[in-house]
């Protein structure tokens, strides 16, 4: 089965409200990181996240270990966080990272 | 800023040509990596390397070659290429195990394969 699960697929959003993302991974890890795709665009790094919670603007990312989940909370959202966001998996064995199938984010004015 | 530049942006080949995909980076980073993001697949990862003269396989690497001649490019090669490769293919280099290995991510190769 998958390694990285992430939920939900996708999600809509009244301007102003918040989101939580959800990433569930099967194996060991030796790192989490969220990254950010619009549409047709390439990816941007929003957090590395081995362990606990970080918080950027109104971006916040907790990763579990032994509940093998990590979350990406975006607060107040706009219009400008739609887009895809993606987890991946550091995995202790080597330096890969395996990526889950993302959750598509449409915020709407 | 890190930088990671991919060459060419769009490519249409035939069925059975020889493709070849560039990758540059300017972060002085020991490890480059290829993905390939399809619909309904995410991202998959093809091949990496952990530095010169290093290739390594990833979770999909059959039809594909790497070739990494120096710190600074890393090249996928499609000896022969079908169809099935018709995807986006995007590269990435990170500072590597032992170290936090962010990836920074090129702009995408559309490859189209008639």
């Amino acid at each position: 089965g998958q390694q990285v699960q992430q939920s939900p697929a996708s999600l809509v959003l009244q301007e102003g409200e918040n989101a939580e993302l959800q990433c569930n991974f099967s194996t060991s890890l030796n790192s989490m990181q969220w990254f950010y795709q619009r549409p047709g665009g390439s990816l941007v790094s929003l957090f590395y996240n081995p362990s606990g919670t970080k918080h950027s603007g109104r971006l916040t990312s907790t990763t579990v270990i032994k509940e093998r989940r990590s979350s990406l909370h975006i607060s107040s959202s706009q219009t400008t966080d739609s887009g895809t966001y993606l987890c991946a998996l550091e995995h202790n064995a080597g330096a890969k990272l395996t990526f889950g199938g993302g959750t598509r984010l449409t915020v709407r004015p | 800023e890190a930088a990671v530049t991919q060459s060419p942006r769009n490519k249409v080949a035939v069925t059975g040509g020889k493709v070849t995909l560039s990758c540059n980076q300017t972060n002085n980073h020991n490890n480059m990596y290829w993905y390939r993001q399809d619909t309904g697949h995410g991202l998959r990862l093809i091949h990496y390397s952990y530095g010169a003269g290093s290739t390594e396989k990833g979770d999909i690497p059959d039809g594909y070659k790497a070739s990494r001649p120096s710190q600074e490019n890393f090249s996928l090669i499609l000896e022969l290429a079908t169809p099935s490769q018709t995807s986006v293919y995007f590269c990435a280099s990170g500072e590597g195990q032992g170290r936090q290995n962010t990836l920074y991510f090129g702009a995408g190769t559309r490859l189209s394969v008639l």
